[in-house]
């Protein structure tokens, strides 16, 4: 079966801080993945997704970046950290008609 | 992408009573699917519905896509504590080799024991 997962759980960076969160997935190859954003009590934000091994698309331009150096790894990244960067941040894949599957999500707090 | 109104934003309800969650698209959709999100937790795939008029059921748990396509409900019956946590409609659209979803802001369900 397929798995996702997705590291750290939490994490409190400084503003200006670098930042990087991975995500990997188990079980399937060549896997659409995505990552979104959730504010405190707000709805999902697609960020980036990615349809293969380089290849990145994003939605909303952003103090982020995302990188696929492997077929099942996404990371998401930062070169300095802004206050609002902070959010849930959510790792996801799946082909979009038959439902995505998430990772359990990191915590970031910018201080 | 397609863009999706969810309401109520709230609701609170005593244990035991229906709640229903409303999805609701000026455009016609191609597929409506639902997510629930645990407090703390990540949002987890429940169904999709794609055909018109469709109705699916998970055991106290209604889907419905509307005739015209452009609405969804989602309606549990009789509300335990467990159902606590926050209700998102998606729409998956394509585009650039991908599929990507747009979430709707989600009803947060509280359920008072």
């Amino acid at each position: 079966s397929q798995t996702i997962h997705q590291w750290p759980a939490t994490l409190v960076q400084p503003v200006g801080s670098p930042l990087s969160l991975e995500c990997t997935v188990e079980g399937t190859s060549n896997p659409n993945l995505y990552w979104y954003r959730q504010a405190a009590g707000r709805g999902l934000q697609l960020l980036f997704y990615s349809v293969g091994i380089g290849q990145i698309s994003s939605e909303v331009p952003q103090n982020l970046s995302a990188s696929r150096p492997q077929d099942r790894q996404f990371i998401l990244s930062s070169k300095k950290l802004l206050l609002s960067d902070s959010g849930f941040y959510l790792c996801a894949w799946g082909q979009g008609f038959y439902g995505y599957t998430f990772g359990s999500g990191t915590r970031l707090t910018v201080v | 992408g397609q863009q999706v109104m969810q309401i109520p934003q709230y609701q609170h309800v005593q244990e035991g009573e229906d709640f229903t969650t409303y999805c609701n698209s000026s455009t016609t959709l191609s597929n409506i699917q639902w997510y629930k999100q645990r407090p703390g937790g990540h949002p987890v795939f429940l169904i999709q519905l794609v055909k018109s008029g469709e109705v699916k059921k998970q055991k106290r748990l209604t889907f419905q896509f509307g005739e015209a396509k452009k609405n969804s409900s989602l309606h549990i019956t009789a509300t335990q504590t467990t159902d606590v946590g926050t209700y998102f409609c998606a729409v998956a659209y394509s585009g650039a080799g991908s599929y990507q979803l747009t979430f709707g802001k989600g009803t947060k369900l509280s359920v008072i024991p």
